[in-house]
């Protein structure tokens, strides 16, 4: 089985400016969620989507947007970037099941300059 | 609030010794508690989870973690480190108090394992 899938792997991106980050999870798995993850702030939450609903949302500004598509595909948003907003987003799927663990994918490197 | 400490940066180990990477949760309720992986450039690669039952859970490569309710640890071993173990480990409890879903994990900030040879 294909593992999860996030494109592009690297994005350079100058403030201001807006970006969108994909996601394809395990085929079968309908939950996606996403993360950030910076040296200072460590792995933070974002929000996670199943059945292309938003179950869940993290701290962030309304600048971090999400959706998720019928084929469980997701896509996040960044707009009106910041510095701070310079980070590895990972993406992570899971089965069906209380107990599933996630599935990272190897992330998207974004940098803001 | 729910949250996972793992108290060292950095853990160093000869390789062919045993290795402990420590973790400690605070939750209310029972712990559903996970161990991650991470190599330089990837994501995070799932090892292990303790959900209930025996204290002492087997994972991938080797790995195991022994659950210890009354210390409120839960931490990961292996008898005999790799070099290929070196890494960032991750220890994670998942979010029961965040209601609507059960994907939200919290993540404590991170071990650096350092295998020498």
């Amino acid at each position: 089985k294909a593992g999860v899938t996030q494109t592009p792997r690297y994005l350079i991106k100058t403030r201001g400016q807006q970006v969108t980050l994909s996601c394809s999870p395990i085929s079968g798995h309908r939950s996606v969620s996403w993360y950030q993850q910076t040296p200072g702030q460590g792995l933070q939450f974002l929000f996670e989507y199943f059945s292309e609903t938003q179950r869940n949302k993290g701290n962030f500004p309304g600048r971090f947007s999400g959706r998720q598509f019928s084929n469980s595909r997701s896509e996040m948003n960044v707009s009106t970037l910041e510095l701070g907003d310079s980070a590895l987003y990972l993406c992570a799927s899971s089965g069906q099941g209380l107990y599933s663990p996630l599935h990272f994918g190897n992330g998207t490197r974004l940098t803001v300059t | 609030a729910q949250s996972v400490a793992q108290p060292e940066d950095q853990v160093n180990v000869a390789e062919g010794n045993p290795l402990t990477v420590k973790c400690t949760y605070s939750v209310s309720g029972n712990p559903y508690l996970f161990w991650y992986v991470q190599y330089p450039n990837r994501g995070l690669q799932f090892l292990l989870k303790y959900i209930t039952g025996d204290n002492l859970v087997k994972g991938s490569y080797g790995f195991e973690a022994e659950f210890n309710k009354s210390q409120t640890s839960f931490h990961l071993k292996k008898p005999s480190a790799l070099v290929s173990d070196s890494a960032l480990y991750f220890c994670a409890v998942r979010d029961l108090l965040f209601s609507g879903g059960y994907n939200k994990l919290i993540f404590g900030a991170g071990t650096r394992l350092a295998v020498h040879p």
